[in-house]
C-alpha cells in the first residue's frame, strides 16, 4: 500500500518549452502533496506544498509563475515547468500524505522521481 | 531555526559489521523524526519514524533508530550491514507549516557504503 507514481520518469526538453510532471497516489487519497527538487549529491529542497482544491504554497525563492502546481484531485498533482532553461535541469520528486481519515497522518510517501534535462 | 544535521557525508562499513548513521536535530516542541533511504535515481523510501513512546524504534529492513532527547539525536543503526544497504540515507524532522499542514525538513544525507 501507499504507492506514489510519477510520470514521466525521464524527460528531455528544449530550452523555452514547458514540461508537465504528474504525481499520483495509487492506493490512497492524498490531501497534501509536496514537490521537491534535488540536485546531484544534495538533499531534497522543498519547492511547494499543495492541498487538494486550493492554491499551492511555495517556498521562499521558488517562482510560482515558473513552477505551476495543480492539485485538482485527491490522487493527482501536476508540476509544470514553464519556459524551461538548462538551470531547471534537476531531479524532481513528489510526495503525498494521506488525510486524517486514512489513519496515517505522519508519513509522506515519495514518488520515484523525474529526471528533467533541459537542452 | 528548526533544522536537521547529518554530520557525516559518508559512512564506510564492512559487511556483517554494525552500522550507525548519525542525525541530530533542533526543533521547538516535541520532535517527529523520520529516516528515509534513497537508491540511485529513485525516490525516497520510508524506513522508520519516532513520534512518541519507546525511544528505540524499529523499522524496515532490520534498521532501528534511537531517540535521545538529551542529546537531541536520532541515530540510525543496524546490527549487521549488508552490501545491499549501500544507499543514501536522509534524516528528517516534521515541522509545522501553517494551519494543519506540516512539512519535512531533511538533513543533507549520508552515503552508506558497505564493503563485501
Amino acid at each position: 500500500g501507499a504507492v506514489v507514481s510519477q510520470h514521466p520518469s525521464r524527460v528531455i526538453c528544449k530550452s523555452g518549452t514547458s514540461v508537465k510532471i504528474e504525481c499520483r497516489s495509487l492506493d490512497f487519497q492524498a490531501t497534501t502533496m509536496f514537490w521537491y527538487r534535488q540536485f546531484p549529491k544534495q538533499s531534497l529542497m522543498l519547492m511547494a506544498t499543495s492541498n487538494e482544491g486550493s492554491k499551492a504554497t511555495y517556498e521562499q525563492g521558488v517562482e510560482k509563475d515558473k513552477f505551476l502546481i495543480n492539485h485538482a484531485s485527491l490522487t493527482l498533482s501536476t508540476l509544470t515547468v514553464t519556459s524551461a532553461h538548462p538551470e531547471d535541469s534537476s531531479f524532481y520528486i513528489c510526495s503525498a500524505r494521506p488525510g486524517l481519515a486514512g489513519g496515517l497522518i505522519y508519513e509522506q510517501y515519495f514518488g520515484p522521481g523525474t529526471r528533467l534535462t533541459v537542452t | 531555526a528548526q533544522s536537521v544535521a547529518q554530520p557525516e557525508d559518508q559512512v564506510n562499513v564492512a559487511e556483517g559489521n554494525p552500522l550507525t548513521v548519525k542525525c541530530t536535530y533542533s526543533v521547538s516542541g516535541n520532535p517527529y523524526l523520520f529516516w528515509y533511504v534513497q537508491y540511485p535515481n529513485r525516490g525516497l523510501q520510508f524506513l522508520l519514524k519516532y513520534i512518541t513512546g519507546d525511544n528505540l524504534v524499529k523499522g524496515s529492513y532490520g534498521f532501528e533508530a534511537e531517540f535521545n532527547k538529551s542529546q537531541t539525536s536520532f541515530h540510525l543503526k543496524k546490527p549487521s550491514a549488508l552490501v545491499s544497504d549501500s544507499a543514501l540515507y536522509f534524516c528528517a524532522v516534521r515541522v509545522p507549516y501553517g494551519g494543519a499542514t506540516n512539512k519535512l525538513i531533511f538533513g543533507t544525507g549520508t552515503l552508506l557504503a558497505v564493503q563485501p
